[in-house]
């Protein structure tokens, strides 16, 4: 099992708003490490959507947004669009394994 | 801009050595903080990060994996090459090389990403 713990799925119409939430504990997110996100859409490799908890690198819509609390993260999604559809993966870092570790990934479905 | 490139077989035996290289463009090994990082994925299945070499030779591992891989770098081809021994079906998985900078408390994101190589482990 993944070191970080995300929902299986979500799904959402178009337009609205979704969170993904990404848990961990004392010694990956809640020591605290930084929490980033990747969107993978179908076939293709990840990208970077969010870093360091809540910065979007150059490119990404504001519509896609980040937050961390204690050993809790999470990416919200507003004004849902078709394109957004895809597996959608949070990472930190885990100080008891010295290791980089992501979650097991959330398939976002529109509508 | 920078982009990377995985190549290798895409079919190997049980038990046999994989070898795969990252050859990449837009940033220099030799600069200060950077680094390449592999990655994998199984069909279906979540990410899992593998090994990481940085612009100074420091070279970091997946604990689960580290008995078994090799990272390497050359920096005047703009390469990284990462070996992995004793092949098993459950290392079937699409390889990914990415760029990476190093952070002062070690939460190193990855991006950009190669386009990813699958490597189908089968008799």
């Amino acid at each position: 099992q993944s070191v970080l713990t995300q929902p299986p799925s979500v799904s959402g119409a178009p337009g609205q708003r979704v969170t993904i939430s990404c848990t961990g504990s004392s010694s990956n997110i809640g020591a605290p490490y930084d929490v980033h996100w990747y969107q993978q859409l179908p076939g293709t490799a990840p990208k970077l959507l969010i870093y360091d908890n809540r910065n979007r690198p150059s490119g990404v819509p504001d519509r896609f947004s980040g937050s961390k609390s204690g050993t809790s993260a999470s990416l919200a999604i507003t004004g849902l669009q078709a394109g957004d559809e895809a597996d959608y993966y949070c990472q930190s870092y885990d100080s008891s394994l010295s290791s980089w570790v992501f979650g097991g990934g959330t398939k976002l479905t529109v509508l | 801009q920078i982009t990377l490139k995985e190549s290798g077989p895409t079919l190997v035996k049980p038990t046999q050595t994989l070898t795969l290289t990252c050859t990449f463009s837009g940033f220099s090994l030799t600069t200060s903080g950077v680094g390449v990082a592999w990655l994998r994925q199984p069909p279906g299945k979540a990410l899992e990060w593998l090994a990481l070499i940085y612009w100074d030779d420091d070279r970091r591992f997946s604990p689960s994996l580290r008995s078994r891989l090799t990272i390497t770098k050359d920096t005047s081809k703009n390469r990284v090459v990462l070996t992995m021994t004793n092949m098993d079906p459950v290392d079937t998985a699409t390889y990914y090389c990415a760029h990476t900078r190093s952070v002062l408390g070690g939460t190193n994101w990855f991006g950009p990403w190669g386009q990813g190589t699958l490597v189908t482990v089968s008799s």
